[in-house]
Parts: structure tokens; C-alpha cells; sequence
């Protein structure tokens, strides 16, 4: 079964627009909530989410949880044909170390 | 900065074949995980590792597969017998706290 479902799948849009990208999951009582960015191969490294309400930022992204109502936002101002990448959400499942991955969400930046 | 390192980039074998992929986890990292990734799914939990055994594995983690830390920094995957569906992307990633960092990656193409 789908634990963790990421919205949109894909998304075009141009250089200088904001995007949103949703994470959703079921899993309870989880210990964190991870970003990451694939581009050609690994995933890298972006936010861990622990707590809710609290926003993380790096640069022009920007992520929040909110462990209520069990979804995530990651959020890129500004965009740059750059950021054009596989978002991946990832949640730890409570008693592993495991983490879940949803399927991504395919953002195309055009010039 | 530190990062995980992995080989080969690609390697391609014969079904029934065995196959070690290699990983050098960062040097301080006490937990380390191989996951895969089948062309255009989700990324999945293979196993985890910590203190020289296995802590956790899932179900795609049979009998063919095994895990080894040979000495102080190397992590390797053993596909014993190959088959066609272990064709994927497989991914090492370490951690010392709860941010899994991933390495760059293994495909593994099975004729």
C-alpha cells in the first residue's frame, strides 16, 4: 500500500515561478520527514522535518509539516531551469530505521 | 565535504551471475542502508546495518542477497544469482543521526 503519496507527479513550469509540491502519508507517529532532490542519480539531501508548524529553509526552499493533518510542502520561489529535478518525500516508519519513499514529483523548469 | 562513494557506476551481467556492489560509507557514520530503485519506480528499503549486523531487511531482501562490512570503511551487496528483475538503480546511504546521505549509485543492468 501507498504510506507516503506525493502530488503533483510532474510539473512544467518557467524560470521565475513559485512551486508547491505535496507530500501526504499515512504513517503515525513517525520520527521525521525528509526532502530530497534527485537529479541524474543520488538523492540528495534537503530538509528533515521533526516537528509541525515549523518552517526549514535553505535559500529559495522552503519546507513545513504538519504531523495534524499528516502532509508536507516543499516550496521553491523564484525557480531556476536548475532546480529541475525528481522531488522524492521520504518518512523513517516508527520502530525502523527505514525510510519510505513516495514516487516524486518530476519538476521541469523551462528558460 | 563528505559524501558517499560507490562502484562501479554501471555494471552488467548475465542472468545467474553473481555480483558485489561496493560502498564506502562517510568515515563517522555508525548506520548504513542499500536501497534500490527499479527505472521509473519509487526508491526501495533493502536493508539496514549497524555494529556488523543486519538490523532490519525487507521482504525483496532474500536469500540471494547479502550484506558485509569486510573491514573499517567498505560496505558491500551480494546478488548471489542474479536475475533479470534485479535490474535497477542500487544506492548506499549512511547516517550517524537520522539524515540517511546517499551515494551516488550502482545501475545494475542483468541480460
Amino acid at each position: 500500500e501507498d504510506k507516503v503519496v506525493q502530488s503533483p507527479l510532474s510539473l512544467v513550469v518557467h524560470e521565475g515561478d513559485t512551486v508547491t509540491l505535496n507530500c501526504s502519508y499515512e504513517v503515525t507517529n513517525f520520527r521525521s520527514l525528509l526532502w530530497y532532490k534527485q537529479e541524474k542519480k543520488a538523492p540528495t539531501f534537503l530538509f528533515m522535518l521533526t516537528s509541525s508548524g515549523i518552517e526549514k529553509k535553505s535559500g529559495r526552499l522552503s519546507s513545513i509539516l504538519d504531523k495534524k493533518e499528516l502532509f508536507s510542502i516543499l516550496n521553491i520561489t523564484a525557480t531556476q531551469t536548475g532546480d529541475s529535478a525528481v522531488y522524492l518525500c521520504a518518512v523513517e516508519v516508527p520502530g525502523s530505521e527505514k525510510l519510505v519513499f513516495g514516487k516524486g514529483t518530476k519538476l521541469t523548469v523551462n528558460p | 565535504e563528505p559524501e558517499v562513494t560507490q562502484t562501479p557506476s554501471h555494471q552488467v551481467t548475465q542472468m545467474g551471475q553473481e555480483v558485489i556492489l561496493r560502498c564506502v560509507p562517510i568515515s563517522n557514520h555508525l548506520y548504513f542502508y542499500w536501497y534500490r530503485q527499479i527505472l521509473g519506480q519509487k526508491v526501495e528499503f533493502l536493508v539496514s546495518f549497524y555494529n556488523n549486523e543486519i538490523s532490519e531487511k525487507s521482504e525483496i531482501f532474500d536469500d540471494q542477497f547479502s550484506v558485509e562490512r569486510p573491514d573499517g570503511s567498505n560496505f558491500t551487496l551480494k546478488i548471489r544469482s542474479t536475475k533479470l528483475e534485479d535490474s535497477a538503480m542500487y544506492f548506499c546511504a549512511s547516517t550517524v543521526g537520522l539524515e540517511q546521505y546517499f551515494g551516488p549509485g550502482t545501475r545494475l543492468t542483468v541480460t
